[in-house]
């Protein structure tokens, strides 16, 4: 069974410019989330996709969107890229049994690391 | 606001010996407590979790405690080997707050021979 695959793996990009991140979820999962990790921060939560609709989301500014599509392919998006985007972006699939439902057991990709100069 | 904290950025223990990973939180609204071991180029991987209606669970090598009264939650791994060296992640989750992990900044152990 495949897991998590995101793409791009690493990219460099320069303030101003916008980034889209590509995840496929483990077949079956119909749960997508996103996170942020940099240094002495841990992960932080961006949002998450169930069902193309949007279920929850972190506390990062409106530069960060997301989708998802309706064979659960999730996409990221971050425009006007700042210095402090510079991170490791992950996303986890999850499967869930109703939208009520609280598993919290996620599956992750490996990460696109983003560098921003 | 940090609801989920890792005091210790690192750990060392000898091969065979205890490894004792600790993780406070902060917020009461927390019912569903989970460990992540991270590999350097790897995503994160679900070790272990547990309930708050419990106070312990058992996975091999790896128990969860928690201690709901303290908002504290341990992760002890008996007995340590090599290859356990990485970094464990703390996290927890709220009722309906679907896949929402709120993580800790994680504690990197190093298994020593």
């Amino acid at each position: 069974k495949a897991g998590v695959t995101q793409t791009p793996r690493y990219l460099i990009k320069t303030r101003g410019q916008q980034v889209t991140l590509s995840c496929s979820p483990i077949s079956g999962h119909r749960s997508v989330s996103w996170y942020q990790q940099t240094p002495g921060q841990g992960l932080q939560f961006l949002f998450e996709y169930f069902s193309e609709t949007q279920r929850n989301k972190g506390n990062f500014p409106g530069r960060f969107s997301g989708r998802q599509f309706s064979n659960s392919r999730s996409e990221m998006n971050v425009s006007t890229l700042e210095l402090g985007d510079s991170a490791l972006y992950l996303c986890a699939s999850s499967l869930l049994t109703g939208p009520q439902a609280n598993t919290g057991e996620l599956f992750f990709g490996e990460g696109s690391r983003l560098t921003v100069l | 606001d940090q609801q989920v904290k890792q005091n210790s950025p690192s750990l060392s223990v000898q091969e065979g010996r205890i490894s004792i990973l600790n993780c406070d939180y902060t917020n009461s609204m927390f019912d569903y407590f989970l460990w992540y071991k991270k590999y350097p180029a790897e995503g994160p991987t679900f070790l272990i979790s547990i309930s708050s209606i419990k106070d312990k669970n058992e996975d091999g090598r790896f128990t969860v405690f928690l201690n709901k009264s303290a908002k504290h939650l341990s992760l002890h791994i008996v007995p340590s080997q090599p290859g356990d060296s990485a970094v464990y992640f703390c996290a927890a989750s709220a009722k309906g707050g679907g896949n929402k992990l709120t993580f800790g900044t994680g504690t990197q152990l190093k298994v020593e021979l």
